[in-house]
């Protein structure tokens, strides 16, 4: 069964480095997402993508933050300048249509630190 | 902002006992829920999207209602498993986009 994987597991970073997340998407997806869940906190809308532009983004998603499908099969996350309270659990999710009632599959996570 | 929660947050369930626990939100301009099951360390695994008022939905031993007057669905776990302890989030979306806006989280723990 088609999966969205996503790598590395687990990013430890210094605050201020770049980190870039990756996410393989479903392939015959066409629509991605990204969402974090800072320990404790639920589970948070960021981004989503559709045909390489930012369909919606969240206050969270501030000029720290770019998405980029860098080619066919993946998807990035990258933070710019990491700072202590982006250490959470980043989860990368895909869907077929952008109807509200459209299943989003969602990768493992990666857990990121961030000292 | 679109407030979404979840109760118990936790709940302990001996095996072969059923439990059910409570997804709520807010009951105007409702579009959709989508109930995922979340085992550490593995992807969230989507249950059920669930649109009109008196849906049910049923997988197995998990079943779902959904009212969307009163603003609350239900997610039951018949006789429940050691494999069904997870984490059982809800979330809503909306026809402006199809963000995810989630709920907490139930965390289930079934003991042998």
């Amino acid at each position: 069964e088609p999966e969205v994987t996503q790598t590395p597991s687990h990013q430890v970073t210094q605050m201020g480095q770049e980190v870039i997340l990756r996410c393989v998407p479903i392939s015959n997806h066409l629509y991605f997402y990204w969402y974090r869940q800072i320990l404790g906190q639920k589970v948070e809308f960021l981004v989503s993508f559709y045909n390489n532009e930012i369909s919606e983004k969240s206050e969270i998603f501030d000029d720290q933050f770019s998405v980029e499908r860098p080619d066919g099969s993946n998807f990035t996350l990258k933070i710019r300048s990491t700072k202590l309270e982006d250490s959470a659990m980043y989860f990368c999710a895909s869907s077929r249509d952008f109807t509200y009632t459209d299943t989003q599959y969602f990768g493992p996570g990666t857990r990121l630190t961030v000292l | 902002i679109l407030n979404v929660e979840q109760s118990p947050q936790s709940l302990h369930v001996q095996e072969g006992d059923s439990t059910n626990f409570t997804c709520s939100f807010p009951s105007s301009n409702f579009y959709a829920l989508h109930w995922y099951r979340w085992e550490t360390a593995k992807s969230p695994e989507a249950l059920f999207v669930m649109t009109l008022n008196g849906d049910e939905k049923k997988k197995g031993r998990i079943s779902a209602t959904l009212n969307t007057k009163e603003g609350y669905s239900y997610l039951y776990i018949k006789g429940s498993q050691p494999e069904d302890s997870a984490t059982y989030l809800c979330a809503l979306t909306k026809a402006a986009g199809n963000k995810l806006t989630f709920g907490g989280g139930t965390r289930v723990l079934v003991k042998p």
